[in-house]
This record gives structure tokens, sequence and C-alpha cells, in this order.
């Protein structure tokens, strides 16, 4: 079974804290996302990755950097977090040539 | 040009009744529209994708209705069940945009017993 394992599933943090959320695929997928949910809002794309070390920034990229060192993990970092960073977090994977979207189950991030 | 518009917001349906929700994009160069389902806690999951060559697709209860003209596309959930109660994103890819996927706002679901 394609598998997207994000290991952080709930978080708290500090405003102005550096936070890191990880992903991990067993997919071999070439491309992988992060993407943020909000009621209303849908799905946003933050950050994608089409090869190791590749990035390229999505619609909401401001406040976020990502690393992808190795191609079966894919980390998305908040460098200060701020309260309105508060929101649920998804992580993705798919094929070079496929269409199908992949995600895992999420990680709720709440800054305070 | 590469907006997914989605409605409705939110939708409350009988058992047994059937549950619509319609999408419209822009892009004409769009080539995947797939439905993805998200039940709470857990991330969403494809459950149906059309391409613009077929009108329609039906995979058990779940049809896509594809109008290439007017640039929609629904989903239709016949005789809905209460364990269909998530939340639905139309979405498109393709073209232009590569594999860059575009989603839609997403509808929840609700499905009285």
């Amino acid at each position: 079974d394609v598998k997207v394992t994000q290991s952080s599933r709930y978080l708290v943090k500090r405003t102005g804290e550096k936070v890191f959320l990880e992903c991990v695929q067993d997919m071999d997928h070439e491309n992988m996302f992060w993407y943020r949910q909000d009621p209303g809002l849908g799905l946003r794309l933050i950050y994608f990755s089409y090869d190791v070390k590749m990035k390229e920034k999505g619609d909401i990229p401001e406040g976020y950097s990502v690393s992808r060192e190795k191609k079966e993990r894919f980390s998305l970092i908040l460098e200060s977090a701020s309260t309105n960073q508060t929101s649920m977090y998804l992580c993705a994977g798919q094929g070079a040539y496929g269409n199908t979207i992949y995600f895992g189950e999420g990680s709720w991030l709440t800054v305070v | 040009q590469q907006q997914v518009k989605q409605s409705p917001q939110s939708l409350i349906v009988q058992k047994g009744g059937i549950s619509i929700i319609n999408c419209a994009y822009e892009n004409t160069a769009f080539d995947y529209f797939p439905w993805y389902q998200q039940f709470p806690g857990k991330g969403p999951a494809l459950l149906i994708a059309i391409r613009p060559d077929v009108s329609e697709k039906k995979e058990g209860r779940f049809t896509i209705s594809f109008n290439k003209s007017a640039k929609q596309f629904s989903l239709h959930i016949m005789d809905s069940q209460p364990g269909d109660s998530a939340t639905y994103f139309c979405a498109a890819s393709g073209g232009t945009g590569g594999f860059k996927t575009i989603f839609g706002a997403g509808t929840r679901l609700f499905v009285k017993a």
C-alpha cells in the first residue's frame, strides 16, 4: 500500500520558534508537496519538489522553507512560527508521470 | 486562469438521496479532473477521476459528469449513505501547469440517517 507518513500529528509551538514538519514517502515518487488546509480555503500549495535538492514555490510560500536532501523525505520549515500559521499541514507524493496525489494524514500545528 | 471554483461549501442530504457537488475551471489546458474524499482526521484520498475525452465516468455510486464546453464538472453520489459524510475536493491538473494540481475549496457533506 502507498504510504506518506507525517511523523508529528499534533504540535503546539510558541511564537518565534523554529518548527520542522517531517514527511517520508515509500513510493519512490519524484514529486512531493506541502499543502496547508484551512476551513473554507481548501488546500493551498506551499512548496513542492520534483527532485532531490530541487524546490519550487507554491501559492503561499511566505514564512516557510523546505528541504529535500533525500528522495523519500521532504521537510517543511517554519523559520519563526507565527499565530497565523496555525493550521493543518498535509504532505503528499506523486509519481513523475502520474496524476494521483497521495496524501499523508496531516500535521495539526497550533502556534500560541 | 488557474482557479477551480467549487460549490456548495456545505451540503446536507437525507440518507438515500443524491448528493451533487459542482466545480468550474478556467484553464482549458487542464486534462485531468480528480475528486478527493477526506474523512475527519485523515488526509484526502483519490475517489474518482476523469479526463476530458469522456463526458461521464461511473464507479459504483459515484459519478463524474464533465461538460467541456461549459468548463464544468460535477460529482454525483447516488443513494447517499451516512458513511459518505466527508469533505470532498475537486481538482484539476495538466496542461501548462504540468503535474501541479489546483484544488477547489472543498464541500462538507453530511448525510442524515
